[in-house]
């Protein structure tokens, strides 16, 4: 049973870090093909596709946040962590981990229940 | 960026009818289109992949279609589940890119 979710800080000042984990269970990101990647959505709004990163290590970013992202796994292969650096309230949305599911095709089969971030002074 | 311009903005249908969401691409996305179902407070769901085909358990109801361009949902025999908003996400090209959504409700 594949299952992901993601974990933060729930909220955070202007100016820091923001640093989310996705934890997962059911497949393994050291398999051919696979891979995770982070998407947002501020409240009442549509998703934004932000960073993934593949089996082999590969990372992919929007060129928009490029700048601000920072996308790793773990050894094990059960975790996936995103970095955004300089958070303002712009940032304020829910993240969600999602797996890709094969070699070819970005969508995203499996989610997780997303995490809220509110950047607030 | 790969526009998805998706319409209408919100939808309302009577149980049994059947519905229909558009998403235009700013540019050919060459079938590279998935559509998701978003229900209040939780996360999206696969519905479709490669415009038109099926994900595991979705049911029989829902299915889309198009080519080039131009892509549709359709919901066929609308039942109050289906309560949701609808999402469509392009895939041919990076970075990935998600239309504005349909929110729809039972009249």
């Amino acid at each position: 049973q594949v299952t992901l979710k993601e974990s933060g800080p729930g909220m955070l000042q202007p100016s820091k870090t923001l640093s989310l984990t996705c934890s997962f269970s059911g497949f393994s990101l050291s398999t051919s093909g696979m891979v995770v990647s982070w998407i947002r959505q501020p409240s009442g709004k549509s998703l934004e596709w932000l960073a993934a990163i593949d089996w082999d290590g590969d990372k992919y970013y929007n060129p928009s946040l490029k700048s601000r992202l920072t996308v790793s796994k773990d050894t094990s292969n059960t975790q996936v962590f995103l970095k955004i650096t300089s958070v303002d309230t712009a940032d304020t949305a829910t993240y969600y981990c999602a797996r890709r599911p094969n070699w070819v095709y970005w969508y995203f089969d499996f989610w997780g229940p997303g995490t809220m971030v509110t950047v607030s002074s | 960026d790969i526009q998805m311009t998706q319409s209408p903005a919100s939808l309302s249908a009577s149980l049994g009818e059947t519905v229909t969401i558009e998403c235009r691409a700013s540019e050919d996305i060459y079938n590279g289109l998935a559509w998701y179902q978003q229900k209040p407070g939780k996360s999206p769901q696969l519905l479709i992949y490669n415009a038109n085909s099926l994900h595991t358990g979705v049911p029989s109801r829902f299915s889309g279609s198009g080519s080039g361009t131009q892509y549709s949902l359709k919901i066929n025999s609308l039942q109050s589940e289906d309560v949701a908003s609808y999402f469509c996400q392009q895939y041919y090209n990076y970075p990935l890119t998600f239309g504005s959504g349909t929110k729809l409700e039972i009249k």
